[in-house]
This record gives C-alpha cells, sequence and structure tokens, in this order.
C-alpha cells in the first residue's frame, strides 16, 4: 500500500512551452501532497504544500505563478511550469501525506528537460 | 531554504563493511526519518523515529533519534553491493496534522564487492 506514481517520468520540451507533471496517490486518499526540485547532486528542496480544495503554500523564493498547482481531488495534484527555461530543468518529486503527521509517501519523480 | 548537516558526504567501501552517517541540526524535531534513493527514483523510506533516545533496527539498518532531538545518525552493517545509493536524513517538525520534512544533503555510498 501506500503508492504515489508520476507521470511523465520524463519530459523534454523547448523553452517557452509550459509542461504539466501529476502526482497520484494509488491506493489512499492524501490530505496534503507536496512537490519537491532536486537538481543533480543535490538534496530535495520543498517547493509547495497543497490541500486537496485550498490553494497552495509555496516556499520562499518559489514563484508561484510559475510553478501552477492544483489539487483537485484527495488522489491527484497537478504541477504545471509555465514558460519554461533551461533553468527550470530538473528532477520533481511529489511526496503524498495522510491525516498521519509523520507519513509521506514519495513517487517516483519527473525528470524535466527545457531544452 | 533550511537544511540538516550531514555527513560524511560520500563513503567508499568494501563488501562486508559497516557504515555510519550522522545528521544534526540547531533545531529540535518532533521525528527523524531515513531515506535511500537510487538513481532517477524517488526517496524511499527506511527508518522513521519518533522519540528523543529511540533506536530502531530494519534488517542490517540501525538508527537512533538523539536525545536532544537535534541529531540521528544511521547504522548499516555487513554492506551489501545493493546498498549503493544516497542516504538522506529528514527532520519533521509538526504541530497540526502535517508538518514539513526538512532534508539533509546526502550522504553518496560506494559499495566495492
Amino acid at each position: 500500500g501506500a503508492v504515489v506514481s508520476q507521470h511523465p517520468s520524463w519530459v523534454i520540451c523547448k523553452s517557452g512551452t509550459s509542461v504539466k507533471i501529476e502526482c497520484r496517490s494509488l491506493d489512499f486518499q492524501a490530505t496534503t501532497m507536496f512537490w519537491y526540485r532536486q537538481f543533480p547532486k543535490q538534496s530535495l528542496m520543498l517547493m509547495a504544500t497543497s490541500n486537496e480544495g485550498s490553494k497552495a503554500t509555496y516556499e520562499q523564493g518559489v514563484e508561484k505563478d510559475k510553478f501552477l498547482i492544483n489539487h483537485a481531488s484527495l488522489t491527484l495534484s497537478t504541477l504545471t511550469v509555465t514558460s519554461a527555461h533551461p533553468e527550470d530543468s530538473s528532477f520533481y518529486i511529489c511526496s503524498a501525506g495522510t491525516d498521519r503527521a509523520n507519513e509521506q509517501f514519495f513517487g517516483p519523480g519527473t525528470r524535466l528537460t527545457v531544452l | 531554504g533550511q537544511q540538516l548537516n550531514q555527513s560524511p558526504q560520500s563513503m567508499f567501501i568494501q563488501e562486508g563493511e559497516d557504515v555510519s552517517m550522522n545528521c544534526t541540526s540547531s533545531s529540535i524535531f518532533n521525528t527523524w526519518l531515513w531515506y535511500k534513493q537510487d538513481p532517477g527514483e524517488g526517496p524511499v523510506l527506511l527508518i522513521a523515529l519518533y522519540k528523543a533516545g529511540e533506536l530502531t533496527s530494519n534488517g542490517r539498518l540501525t538508527a537512533q533519534f538523539g536525545i536532544t532531538r537535534k541529531d540521528s545518525f544511521l547504522n548499516i552493517s555487513a554492506s551489501i553491493p545493493s546498498d549503493v545509493g544516497i542516504y538522506f536524513c529528514a527532520g519533521q517538525w509538526y504541530g497540526g496534522s502535517q508538518g514539513n520534512l526538512i532534508f539533509g544533503k546526502g550522504t553518496k555510498l560506494s559499495v566495492k564487492p
């Protein structure tokens, strides 16, 4: 149990285009979903936290108009990178949390390459 | 953003050797978590620690929640080639139903057969 999927697993896009990444909790309802970004050889950095049906809370330095997060249901959250640029190339990982404070289950990640 | 101090940054050991890594923080946490990440994959939870002083094992892995709540260590005994990967510690502080994870910078483990 507690499986989180992400789609796509990798994507290559042209500069200026938008990319949508999906995060799904497959066998549980996620009250909270988190989006992380990981640059090569670095740690995971939290971008934003989203609760179902409400606006996401963004970490300092993360542009909310560039990284659009929608958490429309208890099993799906989406991250849209708008007007992507090469510096947005990174590994994006989501995690899903339950009502238990200490449980977060990570997805397999999405590799974004912006040309 | 805030990060934990994790050491060592990398280790290159012989198969069969024991491994130890640790994390320290200037802040206290309610929970310490240890994850392993393989290349191109998301982190997988290895051990979760919920109380200061707690010592927990998962197979060949043992982790402890420091008594000051500001540190934790992870030991791997009798390492094998599949232990290769990057190990992250994460601290969690929560007052409500969900708390943010603060990650260490990772320890890259290489095991020579």
